[in-house]
């Protein structure tokens, strides 16, 4: 069965440290793969997308993230984290017809 | 600079009682979704339009129906609202409905069911 996978529901982060969330997926052929945002009390907005132009993909706040075929991997980045970065955040991956599976989030917490 | 919008914000109900949530979109989308979040559960797909006058069930519809009134509007309506159907509702849309394409989503229903 398709699916996606993210890993540790909450994520603690220090101020300026690396951010790091996983995401794997389970597809014999490679999806479109995408990253959301949500802000608290707010709906999601798109991070990035990985569109098969390039493996590594650059999207808004200086995320980004490192598609890897033989991994089935689209691990989300940022060298340094804000407090602004504190969010939860969702793997997405279309596998075709119209739908988006989403992944069930991060919580991201950044510790001054 | 609207968006999607959906309403209301916030609702609380009882058990049987029914309702509709209201969801509309001004960047002339064809495509339009509803997803339930949950705790620990990410969005999960309820019903979607890929274009006017067209819908289909998701991963979740039990419960549920839905109508597409014209090219902005999408409704999603609980008949018999039940407590397991206590959560938070989005409203999304995206340009064409492509495998590929970015949604945008409304900013959510918040859903009690007692």
């Amino acid at each position: 069965a398709q699916s996606v996978t993210q890993l540790g529901s909450h994520v603690s982060v220090s101020e300026g440290a690396l951010v790091l969330l996983r995401c794997n997926y389970s597809s014999s052929v490679p999806p479109y793969l995408f990253w959301y945002v949500q802000y608290p009390n707010q709906g999601l907005q798109l991070l990035l997308k990985y569109t098969s132009a390039a493996t590594l993909v650059k999207g808004i706040n200086g995320f980004e993230a490192e598609f890897k075929k033989s991994e089935t991997s689209f691990h989300l980045t940022k060298p340094s984290a804000h407090m602004s970065d504190a969010a939860e955040y969702f793997c997405a991956v279309s596998f075709g017809n119209n739908r988006l599976a989403f992944g069930k989030g991060n919580q991201v917490v950044v510790i001054p | 600079n609207a968006g999607v919008t959906q309403t209301p914000k916030f609702q609380v109900l009882k058990t049987g009682q029914s309702m509709t949530l209201q969801c509309a979109q001004d960047m002339n989308h064809n495509s339009m979704y509803w997803y339930r979040q949950d705790p620990g559960m990410g969005l999960r797909l309820i019903y979607y339009s890929a274009s006017e006058g067209t819908t289909d069930k998701g991963e979740v519809p039990n419960g549920y129906n839905v109508s597409r009134l014209n090219k902005r509007e999408f409704s999603l309506r609980l008949e018999s609202a039940a407590p397991s159907q206590t959560s938070v509702y989005f409203c999304a849309s995206s340009e064409v409905g492509g495998t590929n394409e970015k949604l945008f989503f409304g900013s959510g229903t918040q859903l009690s069911v007692l």
